[in-house]
């Protein structure tokens, strides 16, 4: 069915590095721009990183900015978030959620499948 | 702090209306027309409700239409219904260094 499943999550200490993958099944992955959306626990929603359907483009929250990179290999269906310089602030459940198809400037235009999230804990 | 601010919560009887408020600037909500809505029950992903301001994705029921005015976006939900009670949040695409923002959510309270 059509699904996101996110791993990789865990306890990482402040300063290391954790990589998490988003494992697509069921559509055309390679179509579309993916994302990758945060919570912190018991906050709100806070967007992350983009990537195009392509991998051409990428834009970052101004949080993550320099720290963390997204990708994707469209061969094997799967995005990547690559985070480091980790922070006690970064903790939270990470979502990788879906954009429209081959979006450009719209890829902002509602994600409409989202995984069910990874939670990564920065702790000493 | 938000940059998009929506009331902690709102409430209303089974059968009524009620409409959550998410307010912008001309440089997120009120210049371009990438609003969407999310609705989000506790320990669940979010779900899609509306985007592009008031379009609404298949298999979405009808009693949930969004609009915009100004600055301000909005999510109707007619003829509440016990399963609507969860939080809601809306984003908007915006022309700063982070280019797409989310409100601080509302919780919906079905009394």
């Amino acid at each position: 069915q059509v699904q996101l499943v996110e791993s990789g999550g865990g306890v990482v200490q402040p300063g290391r590095s954790l990589r998490l993958s988003c494992a697509a099944s069921g559509f055309t992955f390679s179509s579309y721009g993916m994302h990758w959306v945060r919570q912190a626990p018991g906050k709100g929603l806070e967007w992350v990183a983009v990537i195009w359907y392509d991998g051409s483009n990428k834009y970052y929250a101004d949080s993550v900015k320099g720290r963390f990179t997204i990708s994707r290999d469209n061969s094997k269906n799967t995005l990547y978030l690559q985070m480091n310089s980790l922070r006690a602030e970064d903790t939270a459940v990470y979502y990788c959620a879906r954009g429209p198809p081959y979006c450009g400037g719209d890829c902002y235009s509602g994600f409409d499948l989202w995984g069910r999230g990874t939670l990564v804990t920065v702790s000493s | 702090q938000s940059a998009l601010t929506q009331p902690a919560s709102v409430s209303g009887s089974p059968g009524q209306s009620i409409t959550i408020s998410c307010t912008g600037t001309s440089s997120d909500v009120g210049g371009y027309n990438y609003v969407s809505w999310y609705q989000q029950h506790p320990g669940k992903a979010p779900k899609l409700m509306i985007y592009d301001v008031s379009n609404r994705p298949s298999g979405v029921s009808n009693r949930f239409s969004g609009s915009k005015s100004g600055n301000t976006a909005s999510l109707t939900i007619s003829g509440l219904q016990a399963e609507d009670e969860a939080d809601y949040y809306c984003s908007s695409y915006t022309s700063s260094s982070t280019p797409l923002v989310f409100g601080g959510g509302t919780k919906l309270t079905v009394l």
